[in-house]
């Protein structure tokens, strides 16, 4: 089955604390990108990737990281979290950017 | 930056009912995509539109993308609780390859 598949579903972490959202997808898809959904300001892209090794800021990257070694997986990396980072985040990926985009059904992080 | 508005933000209609989200963009896209996000789930794709002016039916659903490609419209006839689900709009632009989405119009039907 075509799938994007995200870890962990929920996570409940402190302010400070290193954390890493999996995100892997099994279609060969080139395209994979990261939002993150909050009330009244729909879904906001934080980065993507274009292939392996090839990853772009999208318009709220502050605070994240990103890597793509690999092509199936992009993970989403905090560093050091902040309340002002919790939020409901999606991993997304299509054959290549037009195309429409098959989401995972979503991590929700609270940052305390 | 790039912004995608959608109005209305929420939308409370009786089942039976018409309902329309419009969407605008504050640039030109390269094509206009509809998904929706049922309550606690993922968005799904609903359709693609590439051609200004395009006009595209799903059964009970109507999407319409603008002349200018700047905006869209999806419209509901005779809403039924199935329906109910945030509506987006979203988009790549001409040049580049970020994707914007719009912030959503929330429907809920009332039985």
């Amino acid at each position: 089955e075509a799938q994007v598949t995200q870890n962990p579903r929920y996570l409940i972490t402190v302010t400070g604390k290193k954390l890493t959202v999996t995100c892997s997808q099994n279609m060969n898809h080139e395209y994979m990108s990261w939002y993150r959904q909050d009330p009244g300001l729909g879904l906001r892209q934080i980065y993507y990737s274009m292939n392996v090794e090839v990853t772009d800021k999208g318009d709220v990257p502050e605070g994240y990281k990103v890597s793509r070694k690999e092509k199936r997986n992009f993970p989403l990396i905090l560093e050091s979290p902040s309340p002002n980072q919790t939020s409901l985040y999606f991993c997304a990926s299509s054959l290549f950017p037009p195309l429409p985009q098959h989401f995972g059904d979503g991590t929700r992080l609270s940052i305390l | 930056g790039q912004q995608v508005m959608q109005i209305p933000q929420y939308q409370h209609v009786q089942e039976g009912e018409d309902f329309t989200t419009y969407c605008n963009s504050s640039t030109t896209l390269s094509n206009i995509q509809w998904y929706k996000q049922r309550p606690g789930g993922h968005p799904v794709f609903l359709i693609q539109l590439v051609k200004s002016g395009e006009v595209k039916k799903q059964k009970r659903l109507t999407f319409q993308f603008g002349e200018a490609k700047k905006n869209s419209s999806l419209h509901i006839t005779a809403t039924q609780t199935t329906d109910v689900g945030t509506y987006f709009c979203a988009g790549p632009p001409n040049t580049g390859n970020q994707f914007y989405f719009g912030t959503g119009t929330s429907l809920t039907v009332i039985p």
